[in-house]
Order: structure tokens, then C-alpha cells, then sequence
């Protein structure tokens, strides 16, 4: 069964404008949530995580929000650019046991 | 500090031949993790090893693919008899040591083509 839902599948969003990408998990054991990037040919390379004692955790211009009672968690990219165009992937994981969203392709439009 | 390598990062067999991938973690890491990835779809988690142990093998296919992490040497994927439905991106992963919940850092992948 699937234990990390993700959405949306696709994303198109224009430079400047703010990317938004949501994850719900099943499985409360969980106690840690990566976001990993991908770009074509490439694997997948972490950007960002959060612990369930934080509601939100900024870096640059990424952000992810933590709702512990909904059991869903968000990443948001401010002034989104080209760059950052790829796919993106939540994670929950509980020990060594990470389970990954199905990925968000942003397009990020000049 | 070298990431984690993975290798060949290409490779082509034809039905019924065996297919073998390497994974080499980063430096200090003790923990492997396999995982596949068909086109336009996410990562499926295969394999949790740790040397010399199989820690959770929950999502192998039960025939044809084993998994082992030696006390010397890489992570070795194989693929034994392979269909094309097994043509995907394999890709390897490693983690620290210690126990809790820790990132894992992906290799470059290998993308197996089965003709």
C-alpha cells in the first residue's frame, strides 16, 4: 500500500512564483521527512528534511511545513527559477525504513 | 569525501541474462538500501542491508533478484534470467551507522536496458 501520498504529479509554475508540493502519510511511527530533487539522469539528492517536533524548517528558498495532527507536510520554493526545474520526492521514514512519494515534476517557466 | 558510486551507470542485457549492480556507500556509511525507479514513477524501496546482513528485504521480487553487502567489497544487485519488464533505474543508497532516522544519499544510478 502506499504510505507517502504526494501532489500534484505535475507543476508548472512561473519564474518568480512560488512552488507548492504536498505530502500526506499513513504510518504516525514515522519521525523523519526528506524532500530529495532529482534532475534528469541523475539520482535523487536530499534538499531539505524536517522532524515532527518543528512545524516549519527554512533554508534559502525552501520551506517545509509540518502539520503532525493532519499527518501532512509541505514544500514550498519562493521565487521559483528555472533552475530549479526537476522532480521532487517527500519521504517519511521511521529507523531506516523511508518510504517515498510517487514525485512532483516542477516546471518552472522564464 | 566520495558519494556514494554506483556501477556500471549503463547496461544492456538481452532476455535471460543475468544483470549485476554495484553500489559503493560513502565513506563511514554502513547501510545500503536498493531501489527501483520505472519511467515517470518514483522510487520503490527493494532492499535494507547492512554488511553481511539482510535487514529487510520486504520489497525484492521473491524470485530472480538477491541482494548481498560482504564484509569486503560493494553492495551487489543481481538479477538473475532478466524481462524486459525489469528494464528500470536501479539506484543505491547509504546511511550512517548510527540507529534513528537519517538521510540517505543516492548514487548516480544504473539504468539496465533488457532487450
Amino acid at each position: 500500500q502506499q504510505q507517502v501520498k504526494q501532489s500534484p504529479q505535475s507543476l508548472i509554475v512561473q519564474k518568480g512564483g512560488i512552488s507548492i508540493i504536498n505530502c500526506a502519510y499513513e504510518n504516525t511511527a514515522f519521525d523523519y521527512f526528506p524532500w530529495y530533487q532529482q534532475f534528469p539522469g541523475k539520482g535523487p539528492a536530499l534538499l531539505i528534511a524536517i522532524r515532527p517536533d518543528v512545524s516549519e524548517k527554512k533554508e534559502g528558498r525552501f520551506t517545509i511545513s509540518f502539520n503532525k495532527s493532519a499527518k501532512q507536510f509541505s514544500l514550498h520554493i519562493m521565487d521559483s527559477q528555472p533552475g530549479d526545474s526537476a522532480t521532487y520526492f517527500c519521504a517519511a521514514s521511521k529507523d531506516n525504513d523511508m518510504r517515498f512519494g510517487a514525485g512532483t515534476r516542477l516546471t518552472v517557466k522564464p | 569525501n566520495a558519494g556514494v558510486m554506483q556501477n556500471p551507470r549503463h547496461l544492456v542485457r538481452r532476455r535471460g541474462q543475468e544483470a549485476r549492480l554495484r553500489c559503493s556507500p560513502m565513506k563511514g556509511h554502513s547501510h545500503v538500501y536498493w531501489y527501483r525507479q520505472l519511467p515517470e514513477e518514483g522510487l520503490k524501496f527493494m532492499v535494507y542491508l547492512q554488511k553481511e546482513n539482510i535487514i529487510d528485504e520486504s520489497g525484492m521480487p521473491k524470485e530472480r533478484f538477491s541482494a548481498e553487502f560482504p564484509k569486503e567489497g560493494p553492495s551487489i544487485l543481481r538479477i538473475q534470467q532478466v524481462v524486459r519488464g525489469d528494464s528500470a533505474a536501479y539506484f543505491c543508497a547509504s546511511s550512517p551507522q548510527t540507529g534513528g532516522a537519517y538521510e540517505q544519499y543516492f548514487g548516480p544510478g544504473t539504468r539496465l536496458t533488457v532487450t
